[in-house]
Order: C-alpha cells, then sequence, then structure tokens
C-alpha cells in the first residue's frame, strides 16, 4: 500500500544553517505530497504541497520538489530561524481510496 | 482554505467519563476526518465522517468507544467514551475541500489528559 517514509529526528541546527528533511514516499497511483508543520501547542499547518511530478512547492522560504523518480519530497531551507522550531511532517494523499498517511515527523530546533 | 475551529480546545477528564469534542467549518465541505495524535507521535487517523452516512472507522478504532455525529456540512462531533489515560491524546479534526489534490486543512487540536 501508500506509505511516506520520513527522516527520523530530532534535528538541531545553528540559527542560519541549511536544512534538509528528507521524505520518500510509495505510491501505487498519483498521488499530491504535503508537508506540514505543528508548532508547540498548536495543530497542524499546511506549510506546501505539490501536486504532480516535477512541481515544487514553496512557502516562507522553505521548498520541496515532488520528484517521481527518486520517489521523493525533501523538505529545504537555506537559512532557518528559531522561529523555525517546530515538527515537520511528509504527507501524501492519494487517490486509491481517497488515503491520507502521514510520516512519522521530525522535530527541528534551530538554536540562536 | 477552510477555517476550522474545535472545542474546547483542552480538558482534563476523569477516567470512566466522557468527552464530546466539536469541529466547526466556515465552509460546506463533504470529507471530515477525526485524528489522534498521542504524546510524541505522528497521526493517526480515527474515522472518516462523511455528512448522510455513517462514519467509516479506521482498524483499531470502534463506534462505541468513539462515536462520530455529522449532522450537517459544516459541523461534526467526537466522543471519546469511558475514557482512559490511555486516552490522552490530542484530538484533531481536518477537512478535504474537494479540490482533487487531496489536501487536508486541519483545526487547532483538542488536547485531552485523562487522569
Amino acid at each position: 500500500g501508500d506509505s511516506v517514509t520520513q527522516m527520523e529526528g530530532p534535528v538541531t541546527l545553528s540559527e542560519e544553517a541549511f536544512l534538509t528533511i528528507n521524505c520518500t514516499y510509495t505510491a501505487t497511483g498519483y498521488p499530491s505530497l504535503f508537508w506540514y508543520v505543528q508548532y508547540p501547542g498548536e495543530g497542524l499547518q499546511l506549510l506546501l504541497k505539490a501536486t504532480k511530478a516535477d512541481d515544487k512547492g514553496s512557502n516562507k522560504g522553505f521548498e520541496a520538489t515532488y520528484r517521481k523518480e527518486t520517489t521523493s519530497f525533501h523538505l529545504e531551507k537555506g537559512s532557518v530561524q528559531v522561529s523555525d522550531s517546530a515538527v515537520y511532517f511528509c504527507a501524501l494523499g492519494s487517490n486509491t481510496g481517497n488515503q491520507f498517511y502521514f510520516g512519522t515527523g521530525t522535530s527541528l530546533t534551530v538554536i540562536p | 482554505s477552510a477555517v476550522i475551529s474545535q472545542k474546547p480546545s483542552r480538558d482534563i477528564c476523569q477516567r470512566g467519563t466522557s468527552l464530546t469534542i466539536q469541529c466547526q467549518v466556515d465552509s460546506q465541505v463533504t470529507m471530515m476526518f477525526w485524528y489522534r495524535q498521542q504524546p510524541g507521535q505522528s497521526l493517526t487517523l480515527i474515522a472518516t465522517a462523511n455528512q448522510g452516512s455513517e462514519a467509516t472507522y479506521e482498524s483499531g478504532f470502534v463506534i462505541d468507544k468513539f462515536p462520530i455525529s455529522r449532522p450537517n456540512l459544516t459541523f461534526s462531533t467526537l466522543t471519546v467514551s469511558n475514557m482512559s489515560p490511555e486516552d490522552s491524546s490530542i484530538y484533531l479534526c481536518s477537512v478535504d475541500e474537494g479540490t482533487g489534490t487531496y489536501e487536508q486543512y486541519f483545526g487547532p487540536g483538542t488536547r485531552l489528559t485523562v487522569t
């Protein structure tokens, strides 16, 4: 079945460092891919999305490219800030039975 | 995107009691979902709640424990029945606006602690 495998954390970075959080997926159909962010004590917010191969989602300096050849959707940011400290979830929305799959989440802490 | 609110935002309950969580959406949506997020974990889908039909429960979740109502296209409730400390979690509702891209928008969650 469809699934998402996400890089395990926790990840600790210094402010202005480069961030990569890896996400790979398995899907039988043509899924949409998402990154969600959960700030401490809050619900999930949609950070960015890509709905077809080679699409690049971007928001708030974060980017991820839907790569079908490597079945990946890695999250990147060139220069992280303390305010980016949160848990990041990769997710897949599948047209196979209208299912939605979450990765395990990666906790990011950015230190000044 | 849809704006979703949940009530209560948090509660502390005694074991053996029940709590009903409300989810309100600012627009009409067909598909609503209820998730559980246990401490430090990812999200687990409890059930899909579509208006006009019975909720569809995922493996490991049953209607007697988590009854769901969906009286119209903007509202749903989830009840956590006969609670035990293992039910301590964040409960989130979400919606799919039906755009065909499968993205879901989430409410702020209800943080439940069972003592």
